[in-house]
C-alpha cells in the first residue's frame, strides 16, 4: 500500500540554526499538508500547498518557515532559523482531489519528524 | 474555523462496542466531518468521514445528528489495537482540504 515517507525521523539542532524537514507524499497526491504536533497537544495545521504555491497557512506559519516542492516527488518544510518553541513532531500528509460526487477528503499522514531545538 | 469538543478520555473492554461522541456546534453547513485516529508514536490516521447520513466502513461507523451538531464514531467491538487518540476534525473538505483538530479523546481497551 502507498505510503507517506518523511526523513529524518528525528532531528536535533541547535537555536538559530536552519533545517529542513523532508517528505515524500503519495506520488498521484496532488494537495500536501505540513501539521506539527507539540508533545502532549494537539495536532496543528501549519501549511497546505497545491498547484505548486500555497494554498492556505495558519498564523503558526511565519515568515521563519517555507515549503517547497522541489522536483515533482518530494515536499520540504524549512525553518530558517529554529528556536526552542519549534521543538515538535511535524507531520506531512497529502492527499488525491475528491473524485466528483464519490468524494474522498481523506489525507494520509507520514510517521513524523522529531524535532528537537536545544 | 468549527470548534470541536470532545471528552478527554474513555475506557472500553475489549470485544465490547465503543461509542465516541463529538460536539461541533459551529460547523458550517458544507463542512464534512472527519475522524481521525493516532496510535502511540504514528501520524494521525483516516477513520471514516461524513456530511449527513450515518456511514459505515469497514473500520468504523459514524452517526451524525439531525441538526449536525455532534456526531459520534461507533467502533463495534473494540480490540486492544484500538487503543489510539481519536480525533474528530472540522474542514478537511474545503478549497485547501485543511484539517482542524481538537483535543481528541483518548480510548483504553482493557481485555
Amino acid at each position: 500500500e502507498p505510503e507517506v515517507t518523511q526523513t529524518p525521523s528525528h532531528q536535533v539542532t541547535q537555536m538559530g540554526q536552519e533545517v529542513i524537514l523532508r517528505c515524500v507524499p503519495i506520488s498521484n497526491h496532488l494537495y500536501f499538508y505540513w501539521y506539527r504536533q507539540i508533545l502532549g497537544q494537539k495536532v496543528e495545521f501549519l501549511v497546505s500547498f497545491y498547484n505548486n504555491e500555497i494554498s492556505e497557512k495558519s498564523e503558526i506559519f511565519d515568515d521563519q518557515f517555507s515549503v517547497e516542492r522541489p522536483d515533482g516527488s518530494n515536499f520540504t518544510l524549512k525553518i530558517r532559523s529554529t528556536k526552542l518553541e519549534d521543538s515538535a513532531m511535524y507531520f506531512c500528509a497529502s492527499r488525491f482531489p475528491p473524485l466528483g460526487e464519490e468524494e474522498s477528503y481523506e489525507q494520509y499522514f507520514g510517521p513524523g519528524t522529531r524535532l528537537t531545538v536545544t | 474555523d468549527a470548534k470541536t469538543t470532545q471528552p478527554n478520555s474513555m475506557e472500553s473492554n475489549e470485544e465490547e462496542p465503543v461509542h465516541l461522541p463529538c460536539n461541533h456546534s459551529t460547523i458550517s453547513g458544507t463542512d464534512y466531518i472527519h475522524w481521525y485516529r493516532q496510535l502511540p508514536s504514528q501520524g494521525p490516521e483516516y477513520v471514516i468521514h461524513g456530511l449527513t447520513s450515518n456511514v459505515n466502513n469497514r473500520m468504523a461507523s459514524l452517526a451524525i445528528a439531525e441538526d449536525r451538531k455532534s456526531s459520534t464514531l461507533i467502533l463495534h467491538r473494540a480490540t486492544l489495537r484500538d487503543a489510539a487518540v481519536y480525533y474528530c476534525t472540522s474542514g478537511g473538505s474545503s478549497n485547501t482540504g485543511k484539517l482542524i483538530f481538537g483535543q481528541g479523546t483518548t480510548l483504553q481497551v482493557k481485555p
